[in-house]
């Protein structure tokens, strides 16, 4: 059983608020990621980070930003939420394994903004 | 870079049909292969992986063999249940450390 947690899992709020998106993990992985899911299900890397004070910018053009101060914990933040910031967002985390290499998800939250 | 390619859903299935779920990639090197499961209302789950050509990764009655000549991961099972209904992932890793996944393909099975 993996352990990566996300919170909230499910939040609905208001267009123009700040909003940040925790994730945590107990593996001690350096690595860790951010995907941004459409409805259609397709996985987009938003961000992602190799270790503390590392954050990268991944394909899809976010207007988030995320920040890693500790190696467990790697929010990502909404300054100001908009309906087109409407999705499932998830985090992950891996080890650096080279080729083999795979990655731990959490559970995700679902974000709806009005 | 690395590419990924599933075959598009929904696959529509009645339970203890044979179930074929296609994936090609591209990736230069020696990738490893991965085969991930995301049930309703939750992140994603490994489901199987195979890290070198004529691998078979099997799990939970999924199997999915590396073919390297033709560049192919296909996800099998004999006879699926209703709890199998899911949207699954086909992922390629070579050296660069990042997953590499398809556009998911959502399998429902009907009792």
């Amino acid at each position: 059983e993996a352990d990566i947690y996300q919170t909230p899992r499910y939040l609905v709020i208001g267009t123009g608020k700040k909003i940040t998106l925790e994730c945590s993990q107990t593996m001690g992985h350096d690595k860790m990621y951010w995907y941004q899911q459409d409805p259609g299900m397709e996985l987009h890397l938003i961000h992602y980070s190799y270790g503390v004070n590392s954050t990268e910018k991944g394909d899809l053009s976010s207007e988030s930003t995320v920040s890693r101060i500790r190696t467990e914990h790697f929010p990502l933040t909404l300054e100001s939420a908009r309906p087109s910031h409407t999705s499932q967002y998830l985090c992950a985390s891996s080890e650096d394994r080279g080729r083999y290499t795979e990655a731990f998800f959490g559970q995700g939250t679902r974000l709806t903004v009005v | 870079g690395n590419s990924v390619t599933q075959m598009e859903g929904p696959v529509t299935l009645s339970e203890e049909a044979f179930l074929t779920i296609n994936c090609t990639y591209t990736a230069t090197g020696y990738p490893s292969l991965f085969w991930y499961v995301q049930y309703p209302g939750e992140g994603l789950q490994l489901l199987l992986k195979a890290t070198k050509a004529d691998d078979k990764g099997s799990n939970k009655g999924f199997e999915a063999t590396y073919r390297k000549e033709t560049t192919s991961f296909h996800l099998e099972k004999g006879s699926v249940q209703v709890s199998d209904s899911a949207v699954y992932f086909c992922a390629v890793n070579n050296a660069g450390n990042m997953l590499t996944f398809g556009g998911g393909t959502r399998l429902m099975v009907k009792p």
